[in-house]
């Protein structure tokens, strides 16, 4: 079954603590892996993607295909971060293209 | 701002009833997208069409359908609506159907009652 789990709903940490925010998946082929965050009031917008392999805001993920894993994470969190945190995957081929499947969301509260 | 706009953004209708919900994509996207969130289920896709064609169907329930025109404008038709349907339903689009760059609209707040 093609799934993405992410098992924290809240995560809140100190401004300046690390920041790790977990995703698992399961999908029968190479999925592609991103990760979409969404704002107090604002719309859902692409943070990353694996393919990409860049650093945005000062998180980074990395695919890790044996654990079937792809978690966000930041060395240092800033109060600007606390927003809901959404991993997603799509196939890479033909129709399963662009179709994402989202876990549930983490909601990350960065506290002063 | 991401240029997917969706209308009505709030919408409060009786069970049974019919309603439809507006995108339009950012300016040279070619495919669209619908998703429904709701508590329970989560983020879903439902639909997307590409350049006015259907090219892949997710979660949708046979009550729901969709279009695409030619102006590459979407429309989501959903009835018989049940309080179940009651959810948050984004569009999004991107310039082609690789799915590499998706830009959601900020949604369609739909309550049955």
């Amino acid at each position: 079954a093609q799934r993405v789990t992410q098992p924290e709903k809240l995560l809140s940490v100190f401004k300046g603590a690390p920041v790790e925010l977990k995703c698992n998946y399961s999908y029968s082929g190479s999925p592609e892996l991103f990760w979409y965050v969404q704002y107090s009031r604002q719309r859902l917008q692409l943070l990353l993607r694996h393919i990409s392999r860049e650093s945005i805001k000062g998180f980074t993920a990395d695919l890790n295909k044996g654990e079937t894993s792809f978690h966000l994470k930041k060395p240092f969190a800033q109060e600007e971060d606390s927003a809901m945190y959404y991993c997603a995957l799509s196939g890479r081929y033909g129709g399963s293209q662009g179709n994402l499947i989202f876990g549930k969301g983490t909601k990350l509260s960065v506290k002063p | 701002d991401s240029g997917v706009t969706q209308t009505p953004k709030h919408l409060i209708t009786a069970t049974g009833q019919r309603v439809t919900l507006r995108c339009s994509p950012r300016s040279g996207d070619l495919s669209v997208y619908w998703y429904q969130q709701s508590l329970d289920q989560g983020l879903q896709f439902l639909i997307q069409y590409y350049n006015g064609e259907e090219r892949a169907k997710g979660n949708i329930l046979e009550r729901f359908s969709a279009q695409q025109f030619p102006d590459l404008h979407s429309e989501l038709n959903l009835s018989s609506l049940e309080l179940g349907d009651s959810a948050l339903y984004f569009c999004a689009s991107s310039v082609d159907f690789s799915g590499n760059t998706i830009y959601f609209g900020e949604g369609s707040w739909l309550t049955v009652v």
